[in-house]
């Protein structure tokens, strides 16, 4: 069975870094084809996919976000970690991790971690 | 870069009924379409990918069709377990996009 958990802080200052970790089991993210990957979504909001690291280090970020956003992965202790620089209010979002596992370029994601809601407020 | 909307944003069917939403994208995503539902309070859980290929434990009033630029999903016979919001998400491109949501309600 796969399970992936967020964890990280519920509220951050304007302008500070963001560090989110998911940690998962039932999958190793050094199998072929496997990817993490990151989706937000603000309160009423629709989703809105972030980041994501395949098996081989391979990395894919949203272009809107990509000058704030570094995805990295721990294969050793099941961990993937995503940072945001230069937070801001309208970052005030439920932060999703999700797996995939159909390889490079068909990327759908089953299943999704539980959540994590960060609130930016100074 | 590709454009995912979805309509109507909210439908209001009777339990039993037959539910339609729709998806479109702005160019073809070929066949590279996946749907989810998510509940309230809950992360979305994957219904169908590759247009209309259903996941693991979906059942089977659940369908999606289409491909290009208009995709369908067709609740066959809503229960009152499927009242939720539905995502639609391409990946035929880079980034991946989510549509706006449908909010499938009690009529």
């Amino acid at each position: 069975q796969i399970t992936l958990k967020e964890s990280g802080p519920t509220l951050v200052k304007p302008t500070q870094t963001l560090t989110l970790t998911c940690t998962f089991s039932g999958f190793s993210l050094s199998t072929s084809g496997v990817g993490v990957g990151w989706i937000r979504q603000p309160p009423g909001k629709a989703l809105e996919w972030l980041a994501l690291i395949y098996w081989d280090d391979d990395k894919r970020y949203s272009p809107s976000l990509k000058s704030r956003l570094t995805i990295t992965k721990d294969t050793s202790k099941n961990q993937v970690v995503l940072t945001m620089t230069n937070m801001d209010p309208v970052d005030t979002a439920t932060y999703y991790c999700a797996h995939h596992s159909s390889g490079y370029h068909l990327v759908w994601f089953d299943p999704w971690g539980q959540g994590t809601l960060v609130t930016v407020s100074s | 870069e590709i454009v995912m909307t979805q309509s109507p944003a909210t439908l209001s069917v009777s339990p039993g009924e037959r539910a339609t939403l729709s998806c479109r994208a702005s160019q073809s995503v070929s066949s590279n379409l996946a749907w989810y539902q998510q509940k309230p309070g809950q992360a979305p859980r994957l219904l169908i990918y590759g247009a209309s290929t259903r996941a693991t434990g979906i059942p089977a009033r659940f369908s999606g069709s289409g491909s290009g630029t208009e995709f369908t999903l067709t609740i066959s016979s809503l229960q009152s377990e499927d009242f939720a919001v539905y995502y639609c998400q391409q990946y035929n491109n880079w980034p991946l996009l989510f549509g706006g949501g449908t909010k499938v309600e009690i009529k």
